[in-house]
């Protein structure tokens, strides 16, 4: 089946610096890919709709130029945070579109996540 | 090895009636679980939980039920519309872990 992977899985930082992270469709190519925020206890919280060739797609308050998004391929979007600070500590999930997958029309594949913790 | 189970790939109900997506866990430390439903086109979007503490949470129409001893949780919705078609995630999560999500059913409600 369809994988999606994100690299790194957890990632410590210093507070003011900025890490990348990236998404990967393993299997299929995925022309749009969703970033996402994860709090404990609590439901995601889309950020940002990456559109392979184009800019991405900011949800409401969510800060373009903190959380920089590239989606330059047809299977690789990376999630820059920029001057990170210990609010920034968090999961990122991505998830890729299962369109253009043989048999598959609408669906979504997750990433197992990233654990960004800013020191 | 998914820990996250939606074995049903597809399913169709008429409109009016009850709606039941059944999800399974293998990993006895989720304590936290979620559905999403997603439209074409768009984002998954946050329909209800329930935490382990708990084996109902009903808010409208939707409906989900956890039993811990089955690691089995399913969502009913009740009911049906045709505005419900969609597919819906099921998520888990235990502790300070990310989301992991099942491969999501495709709901078809008939008019």
């Amino acid at each position: 089946g369809a994988v999606v992977s994100q690299h790194p899985s957890w990632v410590i930082c210093k507070s003011g610096t900025s890490v990348k992270i990236e998404c990967r469709s393993l299997d299929f190519q995925a022309t749009t890919m969703f970033w996402y925020r994860q709090f404990p206890k609590q439901s995601l919280m889309l950020m940002a709709t990456s559109n392979e060739g184009s800019k991405a797609t900011y949800e409401q308050g969510v800060e373009k130029d903190k959380f920089l998004i590239n989606h330059a391929s047809l299977t690789l979007s990376t999630l820059t945070v920029t001057s990170a600070h210990p609010e920034d500590s968090s999961f990122y999930i991505c998830s890729a579109d299962g369109r253009g997958l043989a048999g598959v029309t609408d669906t979504q594949y997750f990433g197992p996540g990233t654990r960004l913790t800013v020191l | 090895d998914q820990q996250v189970k939606q074995n049903s790939p597809s399913l169709s109900v008429q409109e009016g009636r009850i709606s039941i997506l059944n999800c399974d866990y293998t990993n006895s430390m989720f304590d936290y679980f979620l559905w999403y439903k997603k439209y074409p086109a768009e984002g998954p979007t946050f329909l209800i939980s329930i935490s382990s503490i708990k084996d109902k949470n009903e808010d409208g129409r939707f409906t989900v039920f956890l039993n811990k001893s089955a690691k089995h949780l399913s969502l009913h919705i009740v009911p049906s519309q045709p505005g419900d078609s969609a597919v819906y995630f099921c998520a888990a999560s235990g502790g300070n872990t990310p989301l992991v999500f099942g491969k999501g059913t495709r709901l078809s409600v008939i008019a």
